[in-house]
């Protein structure tokens, strides 16, 4: 079956300064991973996704990250945190599932406070 | 272009009861989701839709819960009877006409329901 970690609950940046959100996942065949961004009361938005090519990608907002095949790892990274980026972020992965199916599956989510 | 509609925003209801939730996708958008999404937890798919058809409703507690996409357009989301369990956000989501893998999901904003 497959799965997403998220192994933080919270992580924590001053303004201006380099972020990080960890997402590690564990999928049978090749993965196709995305980030999503919930602010309070909304649905979710799609920041970015990798799908096959340059192991970096970039999306929404100044956003990008990095898929580590050897790591099965998708970090999300910025090179400068803003407080309006404080929110709540999921990684999901879709990829081949036993029964033919391809539910996506969502990580539980990382809130990230940004300080000014 | 419109978002992903969703109603009602709010509901309260006691166990025992029944509810339904409505879902209006982006105009073309083929695939649709119904997600739960429990507080403190990750979206998890409970239904997916090809126009009118069931992709997969392996997640479906189907005893109480129920969806349907006539027309191939908007859908509903039953519970019947709901218990506490269920309360949560319900999330609806479409996806790019055409709804493969490697396409980003859009999200409505989410139908919050609390069982007392």
């Amino acid at each position: 079956a497959q799965s997403v970690a998220q192994p933080e609950d919270q992580v924590n940046v001053a303004e201006g300064n380099p972020l990080t959100v960890k997402c590690t996942y564990s999928v049978s065949g090749n993965p196709y991973l995305f980030w999503y961004v919930q602010y309070p009361n909304r649905g979710l938005q799609f920041l970015l996704k990798y799908i096959t090519g340059d192991n970096l990608v970039k999306g929404s907002y100044g956003f990008e990250a990095e898929f580590n095949k050897s790591q099965t790892s998708f970090h999300l990274k910025k090179p400068s945190a803003l407080v309006s980026d404080s929110a709540l972020y999921f990684c999901a992965v879709r990829s081949y599932a036993s029964g033919g199916s391809y539910i996506p599956t969502f990580g539980r989510g990382t809130s990230l406070i940004v300080h000014p | 272009e419109a978002g992903v509609a969703q109603s009602p925003r709010y509901k309260i209801i006691e166990k025992r009861q029944s509810v339904a939730f409505w879902c209006n996708p982006i105009s073309g958008h083929a695939t649709l989701y119904w997600y739960q999404q429990i507080l403190g937890q990750g979206p998890k798919l409970l239904i997916q839709f090809q126009n009118n058809g069931v992709v997969d409703d392996s997640q479906l507690p189907k005893d109480r819960f129920s969806a349907e996409r006539l027309k191939g357009v908007d859908s509903t989301l039953k519970i019947q009877p709901a218990k506490l369990e269920d309360s949560a956000v319900y999330l609806c989501a479409s996806n790019a006409p055409r709804g493969g893998l490697s396409d980003e999901q859009f999200f409505g904003p989410g139908t919050r329901l609390t069982v007392l």
